[in-house]
């Protein structure tokens, strides 16, 4: 079975600072999706970034980038000029890519981040 | 992005009465959905998978004569909570993703529905 570890909490930055969200995973899986989500107070789920798996390159979303150390396991997500609307819970997840996968996300347990002025 | 929307955002009913919570994609088609479960401050625990025209698939420790799951078309998926009590006041959400193939990872997620059973 695939989990998914965040074990940062909480965490807060001051703006236009950076900051870096921790997440460590486990699987006997070779192809994989790797997600951030951000849920704002409002509980949206608003995708962040994606990263493929056999993608060595990490994956890179204007202030987003991730630091995707496959052997490690660890997918870390690095928010450059922080905003006052980066303040949510982040959540880390796995998707497997296998056949005969429906797509369900596992998540971690999330990170609430508070962006301070 | 395409648009997910959940209806209702929040609901209080009584308990032992039953809840029904709608789920659809207003821009795609959606093969699969999801339903997950979060509880104040924790993370979402998916809860089924939801199959255009089959019986869903119920993770384990989760009661499905509690927790019907219909997806009758494409574009809509239903959980009802059947018999609601106060253990079941939670934050249910639902996702969707495009077509059948795990190719369009993008899942697109519903507003999420607030559940308090009184």
């Amino acid at each position: 079975a695939q989990t998914v570890t965040q074990s940062q909490p909480e965490m807060s930055v001051q703006e236009a600072e950076t900051v870096t969200l921790s997440c460590t995973y486990d699987t006997s899986e070779n192809n994989y999706y790797l997600f951030w989500y951000k849920q704002p107070p409002s509980r949206q789920m608003i995708l962040v970034i994606r990263q493929e798996a056999y993608k060595q390159q990490n994956a890179t979303e204007n202030r987003f980038s991730v630091n995707f150390q496959k052997a490690a396991k660890s997918f870390s997500l690095k928010i450059s000029d922080s905003q006052l609307g980066d303040t949510a819970m982040y959540f880390c997840a796995f998707m497997k890519r296998s056949g005969g996968s429906q797509g369900n996300l596992i998540f971690g347990k999330g990170t609430k981040l508070s962006v301070k002025p | 992005g395409a648009v997910v929307s959940q209806h209702p955002s929040r609901v209080i009913c009584k308990s032992g009465t039953s809840v029904k919570i709608e789920c659809r994609s207003l821009d795609f088609q959606a093969t699969t959905m999801f339903w997950y479960r979060q509880f104040p401050k924790q993370s979402l625990m998916l809860m089924a998978t939801s199959n255009e025209g089959s019986k869903a698939t119920y993770e384990q420790g989760v009661e499905k004569d509690k927790f019907l799951i219909n997806h009758a078309s494409l574009t809509l998926s239903t959980l009802t909570v059947t018999s609601a009590h106060p253990e079941d006041s939670s934050f249910y959400i639902c996702s969707a993703r495009q077509g059948a193939s795990t190719m369009n990872t993008e899942a697109f997620f519903g507003q999420g529905t607030r559940l308090t059973v009184v």
